[in-house]
């Protein structure tokens, strides 16, 4: 078992649409939850972070996350062509002590 | 707030020489990390320093390593290029390895 795994997509919604990106992952000492999104030829961006079960809203974004389900979400509202990207789910483990990241959904928003 | 700098952005090698890339973290932030990012593998761990001291490592072989100086400025060196070496190399800073990390632009380095 991947130790954060991710759907690879591509994720196709229109233009206005809900994206909903989903990532689990394994070790459940994980601590701290992170989104970035890497837009092609660049460097990733963090939009969201998570530490608590239950919903955090930032804009347009809102992180979910379950610890007992092992999963975290991220669901962008008013989906816009400039959200086009690929996003990574991010994970910390307090017993290694570093950042693990999933390969990334690539979403691609149809105007 | 300055982001993360990265220096140098591009780097074209040849296999068998070595290289140093620099990273400066945002300012206050003491925890620098670096990753290699490739198509193939995503985004892999190779170290974290913290207060000039590496306080974790990535499984990567003895070839890539780092320091980082007390101004919290950091480098990477990789000796004996290899062409799988080559990759998009990232630093990112945090207040601490817990917290949110921010990525710097990046060094593409080509092993030829």
């Amino acid at each position: 078992q991947k130790e954060v795994e991710q759907n690879s997509g591509p994720l196709s919604v229109p233009e206005g649409a809900i994206a909903s990106l989903n990532c689990t992952y394994s070790d459940r000492g994980s601590q701290s939850f992170f989104w970035y999104r890497q837009y092609s030829g660049k460097s990733p961006e963090l939009i969201m972070s998570i530490y608590s079960n239950g919903d955090k809203e930032d804009g347009r974004f809102t992180a979910q996350l379950n610890k007992a389900s092992q999963y975290v979400s991220l669901l962008i509202r008013d989906s816009q062509p400039s959200d086009s990207a690929t996003y990574l789910c991010a994970v910390y483990r307090g017993s290694q002590g570093n950042l693990i990241f999933g390969k990334g959904t690539k979403l691609s928003v149809k105007p | 707030k300055a982001g993360v700098t990265q220096t140098p952005r591009y780097l074209i090698k040849t296999r068998g020489q070595q290289v140093t890339l620099s990273c400066s973290p945002i300012s206050g932030h003491r925890s620098v990390s670096w990753y290699q990012q490739t198509p193939g593998q995503g985004l892999q761990f190779l170290f974290e320093y913290f207060s000039e001291t590496q306080r974790n490592k990535g499984n990567f072989p003895g070839r890539f390593s780092g320091r980082q100086f007390s101004n919290s400025r950091s480098e990477m060196n990789v000796s004996t290029l290899e062409l799988g070496d080559s990759a998009l190399y990232l630093c990112a800073s945090s207040s601490d390895r817990a917290n949110e990390q921010f990525f710097g632009p990046g060094t593409r380095l080509t092993v030829l």
